[in-house]
C-alpha cells in the first residue's frame, strides 16, 4: 500500500535551518508530483510547495519563497524540504502528500498524506 | 486570490442524523479541482471527495459531494460516531477554514 513517512523534525532556534524528509513506498514515485503542507497547532491547513514528477519545476507559497526549497530523489523515492531563516510562525506539523494525478499532469489534490513531522521554532 | 469560506464552523448532531457542510468560493472555480478532506483528531487529513463529487477510494457512500461555480456542499448521511472530525474544502493551494462535526 501507499506509504509516506516524514522524518527530521524537531526544535530549532529562530533564524536556524532544518531539513525534513519524506520516504515513500507503494507507488511509482517518479511518476507523481509531490507536495509539502503544514498545520500550525490548532490551526488549519496550509500548502507550501510542489515539485514536478521529474524535479524540473517547483512552486512555493509566498511566505516561504526564498526560504524553503523542495527537492526529490527519484532513485531513493524520497522527498525533502530544506528550510532556512526559520521563524516562530513556521512552527507546525509538516506533511508530505502525493498528488492525485500522475504521468505529468497535476491536480493539486492531495490523495495521500504522511503522518507528519513536527517542527518547533523556539529559542 | 480565491478565498474559501466554510460554514457552519461547528455542527453538533446525533448519530443517524444527516449533516450538510457548505464551502463557498469568493469567485467561480472549476469543480474539477474542488476537494474535501476529513481530519480526525491527532491524524493527518484524508482525501474524502475530489472533483467536487467523486468519492476517494475506500470512503463510505454516506459521504456525497456536490456543487459548482461558487457553492459546494458535502453531505454526510446517517452520521456515525467515527465521523467526528474537522472537514476541509480545498481548491488548488487554498483551503477553507474547516467545519468541525461533533457527534453527541
Amino acid at each position: 500500500q501507499v506509504q509516506l513517512v516524514e522524518s527530521g523534525g524537531g526544535v530549532v532556534q529562530p533564524g536556524g535551518s532544518m531539513t525534513i524528509s519524506c520516504a515513500t513506498s507503494g507507488f511509482p514515485f517518479s511518476s507523481y508530483g509531490m507536495h509539502w503542507l503544514r498545520q500550525a497547532p490548532g490551526k488549519g491547513l496550509e500548502w507550501l510547495a510542489f515539485i514536478r514528477f521529474d524535479g524540473s519545476n517547483e512552486k512555493y507559497e509566498d511566505s516561504v519563497k526564498g526560504r524553503f526549497t523542495i527537492s526529490r530523489d527519484n532513485s531513493k523515492k524520497t522527498l525533502k524540504l530544506q528550510m532556512s531563516s526559520l521563524r516562530t510562525e513556521d512552527t507546525a506539523m509538516y506533511y508530505c502528500a502525493k498528488d492525485l494525478r500522475g504521468g505529468g499532469t497535476y491536480s493539486y489534490t492531495f490523495e495521500m498524506w504522511g503522518q507528519g513531522t513536527m517542527v518547533t521554532v523556539s529559542s | 486570490e480565491i478565498v474559501l469560506t466554510q460554514s457552519p464552523a461547528t455542527l453538533a448532531l446525533s448519530p443517524g442524523e444527516g449533516a450538510t457542510l457548505s464551502c463557498r468560493a469568493s469567485q467561480t472555480i472549476s469543480s474539477m479541482y474542488l476537494a474535501w478532506y476529513q481530519q480526525k483528531r491527532g491524524q493527518p487529513p484524508r482525501l474524502l471527495i475530489h472533483g467536487a463529487s467523486n468519492r476517494a477510494a475506500g470512503m463510505p457512500d454516506r459521504f456525497t459531494g456536490s456543487g459548482s461555480g461558487t457553492d459546494f456542499t458535502l453531505t454526510i448521511s446517517r452520521l456515525e460516531p467515527e465521523d467526528c472530525a474537522v472537514y476541509y474544502c480545498q481548491h488548488s493551494v487554498t483551503f477553507g477554514g474547516g467545519t468541525r462535526v461533533e457527534i453527541q
